[in-house]
């Protein structure tokens, strides 16, 4: 069975400050993580993929992701955050055998203080 | 680049009405997926269409049904409607043959609110 955990359902950094928001999965498949985020009031934009070729991924506006495959872990990681990355951040898994299917995280709202 | 098109992005319904929602997939993407997201949840997965055939159902109520057209887009009808399928939903793609993704593109989403 496919489940993804987001251990923190909020987490609140100042501006300049690093960003690490957790996620743990189990998959009985090789699986494809990805981590999306929503703007209040917008759609999911893709962040970044990890899709077994290298375990640390760039994604877009300076986030990264590491796979840990000894802690099922796919933690997402900004050096510096920025008032604008304040949205709610979703972790995802897909099987690795039938992998049209999503399994999301309950989210992680971030807040950015100034 | 072209992204996921919805329509309509927000739709304001009664109880007991019907309710049709569309997704235009991205360009050559043969797959297309379908979520509710109620207030502060996650999307919750509805149902998936590949070349036009049901690939997969999840959480989909048996008033709600799903098809995926010959040029790809998909169409969400929901009938009878009840209050507690106000929600965000979203429509994704991807490219399940050819040149075979799993990345699941997100469209901006449509708001229905049944009053």
């Amino acid at each position: 069975a496919q489940s993804v955990t987001q251990l923190d359902s909020h987490v609140s950094v100042s501006e300049g400050t690093p960003v690490l928001l957790r996620c743990n999965y189990s998959s009985s498949y090789s699986p494809s993580l990805f981590w999306y985020v929503q703007h209040p009031n917008k759609g999911l934009q893709l962040l970044l993929k990890y899709t077994s070729a290298a375990t640390l991924v760039k994604g877009i506006n300076g986030f990264e992701a590491e796979f840990k495959k000894s802690e099922t872990s796919f933690h997402l990681t900004k050096p510096s955050a920025h008032m604008s990355d304040a949205a709610e951040y979703f972790c995802v898994v897909s099987e690795g055998y039938n992998f049209n299917k999503f399994y999301f995280g309950s989210g992680t709202k971030l807040n950015v203080k100034p | 680049a072209a992204g996921v098109i919805q329509s309509p992005r927000h739709l304001i319904k009664e109880k007991r009405e019907t309710a049709t929602l569309k997704c235009y997939p991205i360009p050559r993407h043969d797959t297309v997926y379908w979520y509710q997201q109620g207030p502060g949840q996650d999307p919750q997965f509805l149902i998936s269409f590949y070349e036009k055939m049901q690939s997969d159902k999840g959480s989909i109520p048996d008033r709600f049904s799903a098809q995926q057209f010959s040029d790809y887009h998909s169409e969400l009808n929901m009938s009878s409607l009840e209050l507690g399928d106000s929600a965000l939903y979203f429509c994704a793609s991807s490219s399940l043959g050819g040149v075979r993704s799993d990345t699941q593109y997100f469209g901006p989403g449509t708001r229905l609110t049944v009053l």
